[in-house]
């Protein structure tokens, strides 16, 4: 158990479903991250929240939302997702480094999800 | 952009030394981290190194050389629970933390 826990651990969806990651961190952390984790790929950062700031990264379809409501806890919206889309997504927190030294990411257990 | 390279597979023996290499290409950096992953685990941090030279941790040592670009986690008098993917990291501008794309290290007998 690391302080961080991802909902739910599986998930089986269709190309023309919605649905949403859950990821709730219990360490007092101000930073938050989505990554994705495919075979044979490196992790992809996809998201950045710190001190309530979000972290662009272009290079994320418009399929995946990511919604921060306040420190602890980070959502990724899904919808009209593509089986390529399959992967473990994984949640992350740490604490901002603007606010202190360096400090190491604590990761979520992931979502295997499979897109059908 | 940012790119990190290290080793797909290593393969050593119990009681062995590993060391596993990253060369990183990245901008705004602030150091380089490692993480080790087992099969259907999450990636657990083991190591920060924010400036040159080694940092120890017990059986494990990490290593950076900010002018070359280039850092190592040493591994030592391995056991077969080590087994496992490690992952070097570039923490960098953003509060990003970028990724290679990981070391698998099997450990035989």
């Amino acid at each position: 158990e690391t302080g961080v826990t991802q909902t739910p651990r599986h998930l089986v969806m269709g190309m023309t479903n919605k649905k949403s990651l859950k990821c709730e961190q219990h360490l007092g952390h101000n930073a938050m991250y989505w990554y994705k984790q495919s075979a044979k790929k490196p992790l992809e950062l996809m998201f950045v929240y710190s001190l309530e700031e979000r972290v662009e990264n272009n290079s994320v379809p418009s399929r995946f939302s990511p919604e921060c409501p306040n420190s602890s806890h980070l959502f990724l919206h899904l919808h009209t997702l593509q089986p390529e889309d399959s992967a473990l997504y994984l949640c992350a927190s740490s604490q901002d480094r603007r606010t202190g030294p360096d400090t190491e990411a604590f990761f979520g257990q992931g979502t295997r999800l499979t897109v059908v | 952009g940012q790119s990190l390279e290290q080793p797909s597979e290593v393969t050593a023996v119990e009681g062995a030394i590993v060391q596993i290499n990253c060369t990183y290409q990245t901008s705004g950096f602030y150091g380089l981290s490692w993480y080790q992953q087992h099969d259907g685990g999450a990636p657990t941090f083991l190591s920060y190194n924010g400036l040159d030279g080694l940092e120890e941790t017990g059986r494990f040592s990490s290593f950076l050389s900010r002018s070359d670009s280039y850092g190592y986690l040493l591994l030592q008098e391995l056991q077969m629970k080590d087994s496992a993917s490690y992952f070097c990291a570039v923490n960098n501008a953003g509060n990003m933390l970028t990724f290679g794309g990981g070391t698998r290290l099997m450990v035989k007998p």
